[in-house]
């Protein structure tokens, strides 16, 4: 149980044009996502909370209008990399906290690794 | 706020001998703490966490972390390591009554050779 997946793992896009990446959480609810960034051996940012049905919550220093996230359902969270630069390759990874358990599990999805040329 | 100091960038070790992770944070209220692993171009996965009550966790694949208040840390050990072992390893700290947001460490690439 506690599945979470993401798609695509990997994605190539040229500079100017958008991507998405999808989150999500096989089976279970979750009413509450998170979106991180991770550079080449380093660790984990948080960008932004994904809050169901609402707008997401994003941590200092990140552009809204450049990663735009929808939590549209219960089980799927959306990361939107606008107009991608090739300063926006990573690798995102979201988590996903479990409605029906206690705040502090949050299960992590595979990684989407984007690379802008 | 919180923090989390991994000091330790690279930890190279010999199949079968002990290793230890050190791990500090800081914060100025409760908090819980987890260690997570990290398989190359893989997501994350949790090892173990501290929440309340034993300060001596033991988690998956035979590692524990003991949580020490005064010193502040929370250091990840594993009496034999194997090569499967080799992996990057986060410390990450939440409040426990926040929004469940987690700081991450810095990680530590533990290496296993023959």
């Amino acid at each position: 149980g506690a599945v979470v997946s993401q798609h695509p793992s990997r994605v190539i896009c040229k500079s100017g044009t958008s991507v998405k990446i999808e989150c999500r959480s096989l089976d279970f609810q979750a009413t509450t996502m998170f979106w991180y960034r991770q550079f080449p051996k380093q660790s984990l940012m948080l960008m932004a909370t994904s809050n169901e049905g609402s707008k997401a919550t994003y941590e200092q220093g990140v552009e809204k209008d450049k990663f735009l996230i929808n939590h549209a359902s219960l089980t799927l969270s959306t990361l939107t990399v606008t107009s991608a630069h090739p300063e926006d390759s990573s690798f995102y990874i979201c988590s996903a906290r479990d409605s029906a358990q206690a705040r502090y599990e949050q299960y992590f999805g595979p990684g989407t690794r984007l690379t802008v040329t | 706020a919180q923090s989390v100091t991994q000091l330790d960038s690279q930890v190279p070790v010999f199949e079968e001998a002990p290793v230890e992770l050190r791990c500090n944070y800081s914060s100025s209220v409760s908090v819980y703490l987890f260690w997570y692993v990290q398989y190359p171009n893989q997501g994350l996965q949790l090892l173990l966490k501290y929440l309340s009550g034993s300060t001596l966790v033991k988690g998956i694949n035979g590692f524990e972390a003991e949580f020490n208040k005064s010193q502040t840390s929370f250091h990840l050990r594993k009496p034999s390591v194997h090569i499967s072992d080799t992996a990057e390893y986060f410390c990450a700290v939440s409040e426990t009554g926040g929004g469940n947001k987690l700081t991450f460490g810095t990680g530590t690439q533990l290496k296993v050779e023959l």
